[in-house]
């Protein structure tokens, strides 16, 4: 099984601020990589794919960069909505779709 | 509009079974490899299962392999989700949710909770 680790598993922040969380797999997972947002109570929403896609409609402001084992998702400039939890999940094993263990992104 | 909404969580008893279903509207159903995905209370997301679009191919995390099976009807745009042999550690809210074609979960439904207690 890949097993997927984030860092760090909370991180707090001020509105403006460039902040990067990573994820790091078991082993190789190529760009088959995934970001997701979830707020308390409501469903996670795709932010990126394949390591570094945008999601249609996801601000400019998130990106995603990295590729076999190492990866990050980086948010530019802090807006008050993006205060939430952020998974990573590596889709390379058709039989397994594993998520990071999660990042709670708080106001400082 | 892109729609999934689920329906069947309630509360069960250990060893019981449910079964949830996964209404979908706004996309060609059949076109689409569909999931499940829970989040047990206050802990992370758990991938469950996969289904094809034809529903002729599967997948079962380890978790949940030969107690829960994945099916899908494509003529009522419906996913469903029949979980046997109930434990506590199900006791999740579970989402339904469409693949893209890269592979990735971009529809989430609002989930259902499924709660295990005696």
């Amino acid at each position: 099984d890949i097993q997927m680790t984030q860092s760090p598993s909370t991180l707090s922040a001020s509105v403006g601020d460039r902040v990067t969380i990573t994820c790091r797999a078991s082993q190789s997972i190529s760009s088959l990589l995934a970001w997701y947002q979830q707020k308390p109570g409501k469903a996670p929403k795709l932010l990126i794919y394949k390591a570094s896609n945008l999601e249609s409609g996801v601000p400019s402001r998130f990106s995603g960069s990295g590729s076999g084992t190492q990866f990050t998702l980086t948010i530019s400039s802090l807006q008050p909505d993006d205060f939430a939890t952020y998974y990573c999940q590596q889709y390379n094993s058709y039989w397994g779709y594993t998520f990071g263990q999660g990042t709670k992104l708080e106001i400082k | 509009e892109v729609q999934l909404m689920e329906s069947g969580g309630g509360l069960v008893q250990p060893g019981g079974s449910l079964r949830l279903a996964c209404a979908a509207s706004g996309f060609t159903f059949s076109n689409y490899g569909m999931s499940w995905v829970r989040q047990a209370p206050g802990k992370g997301l758990e991938w469950v299962s996969v289904i094809s679009g034809s529903g002729g191919t599967t997948y079962y995390a380890d978790s949940v392999k030969g107690r829960v099976t994945i099916s899908r009807d494509n003529s009522k745009n419906t996913l469903y989700l029949q979980m046997n042999s109930l434990g506590v550690e199900d006791t999740a809210v579970y989402y339904c949710a469409k693949k893209k074609q890269e592979d990735v979960f971009d529809i989430w439904g609002q989930g259902t909770m499924v709660t295990v207690s005696s």
